[in-house]
């Protein structure tokens, strides 16, 4: 079946503007995470969604971020004001709520420069 | 809080080696661990997890890891190494399994297969 999908794969935009970044889950996955990894930071955790739950947001690193899940499906991910240290890959990933079971599959990232 | 290190960012072995990825880690709670593989342009996927019962994992691709409680340690091997098996790895720990909780990754082991 598809996996994970992101939008657009690779992004240029100039320091100050906002981004949008979108992921598509596997359908029927009900936990969605980003994570960002940067050559600096490694992979970190940003957020996290589990049906209509209220998201887990402790690794957002500013107030510039931040991120919506739509019908417990697709999530975009936005950042308002880049910044150059925003460049990065953003990483994706869901996972099924089946106990014993726990794997997050991954898309394929999305590419952020900021000029 | 959880942290993950993994012992020297690149490794470089000859096709047909001993490939050796060390990763440590630090919980307050019994962990889940985990090694994911990333080739280029792509995203994670998942190689073999700890989660309880039998400490000698089995992957994919012929890879497994022991998990060493003593030790804190879940290091990845696999007898004989092949030129598809360049990629970079990443060891990650979790405290429960619940389709839900965030990974904290090491910094990532970058493999060079030589001919």
């Amino acid at each position: 079946g598809a996996g994970v999908s992101q939008s657009p794969s690779n992004k240029v935009t100039e320091k100050g503007k906002d981004v949008e970044l979108r992921c598509d889950p596997i359908s029927g996955h009900t936990a969605l995470y980003w994570y960002r990894q940067s050559l600096g930071q490694g992979l970190e955790f940003l957020i996290y969604f589990q049906g209509n739950s209220a998201p887990d947001k402790s690794g957002l690193p500013s107030d510039r971020f931040s991120a919506e899940r739509t019908g417990g499906s697709v999530s975009t991910l936005t950042i308002q004001r880049t910044q150059q240290e925003d460049s990065a890959v953003y990483l994706c990933a869901s996972s099924p709520r089946l106990s014993g079971r726990f794997e997050q599959f991954f898309g394929p990232g999305t590419r952020l420069t900021v000029l | 809080a959880q942290s993950v290190t993994q012992l020297g960012s690149h490794v470089s072995v000859s096709e047909g080696a001993l490939v050796l990825l060390r990763c440590n880690y630090s919980s307050s709670v019994p962990p889940y661990l985990f090694w994911y593989v990333q080739y280029p342009n792509q995203g994670l996927q998942l190689l073999l997890k700890y989660t309880t019962g039998a400490t000698l994992v089995k992957g994919i691709n012929g890879f497994e890891a022991e998990f060493k409680k003593s030790e804190t340690s879940f290091h990845l091997t696999k007898p004989s190494a092949h030129m598809s098996d360049a990629a970079e790895y990443f060891c990650a720990v979790t405290k429960t399994l619940a389709a839900g909780n965030k990974l904290t990754f090491g910094g990532g082991t970058r493999v060079l297969v030589k001919p």
